[in-house]
């Protein structure tokens, strides 16, 4: 079964720094990749996926995650963080062939100082 | 495009009663539908997978004669716990992925949750 790992799970950082997140997946075969965000109070939302072609995906609020093959990596960058970022990040993965189903990171929680 | 409602948002019960909850996708069809359990502070823990008309799939661990689900229709799920206790308190999620040919495949779409607390 496929894992994900995420690190930092505590990320504090003033406003304008750039925030990058780590995760790293444990899966040979094909896979589809989230970066989801859960907002204090609120429901999950998707802010980008991965499932083929170019890399390097843009996603909502000027977020973007890299995939590198090699590395079994996606990791969220974001250049300059607002304090409407203060939220919970979690990313997943879903195995295209097997149990198909979807397997989250711990989750990295980000505090963004004004 | 792409929303899933959960109905309660909040419930709060006695020992030993049930507890229906429903999750529906709003403006697509979802042949499957997930049903999480997130613990304060902890990712999310998946509990089942049900697909409309068949039987769902658990997780290792989660007894499916307590936690009853049913994904009779294309938009609805529901997760009843059964005989609830205190220790079944925690914000339960679902999730839809939708149907082939809506353009939303191979993405879960998720709930606002519901949070249960047993007294």
């Amino acid at each position: 079964a496929q894992s994900v790992s995420q690190h930092n799970h505590h990320v504090i950082l003033s406003e304008a720094a750039s925030l990058e997140l780590g995760c790293n997946y444990s899966y040979g075969g094909t896979v589809n990749l989230f970066w989801y965000v859960q907002y204090p109070g609120q429901h999950l939302q998707l802010l980008l996926k991965y499932f083929s072609g170019d890399p390097l995906v843009k996603g909502i609020k000027g977020f973007e995650a890299e995939f590198i093959k090699s590395k079994f990596s996606f990791n969220l960058r974001k250049p300059s963080v607002q304090w409407s970022d203060t939220a919970e990040y979690f990313c997943a993965v879903n195995a295209l062939y097997g149990n198909n189903r979807l397997a989250f990171g711990k989750g990295n929680q980000v505090v963004v100082i004004p | 495009g792409a929303v899933v409602s959960q109905h309660p948002s909040w419930v709060i019960c006695k020992s030993g009663t049930s507890v229906k909850i429903e999750c529906r996708s709003l403006d697509f069809q979802a042949t499957t539908m997930f049903w999480y359990r997130q613990f304060p502070k902890q990712s999310l823990m998946l509990m089942a997978t049900s697909n409309e008309g068949s039987k769902a799939t658990y997780e290792q661990g989660v007894e499916k004669d307590k936690f009853l689900i049913n994904h009779a229709s294309l938009t609805l799920s529901t997760l009843t716990v059964t005989s609830a206790h205190p220790e079944d308190s925690s914000f339960y999620i679902c999730s839809a992925r939708a149907h082939r040919g809506t353009g939303l495949t191979d993405t879960q779409y998720f709930g606002p949750g519901t949070r249960l607390t047993v007294l």
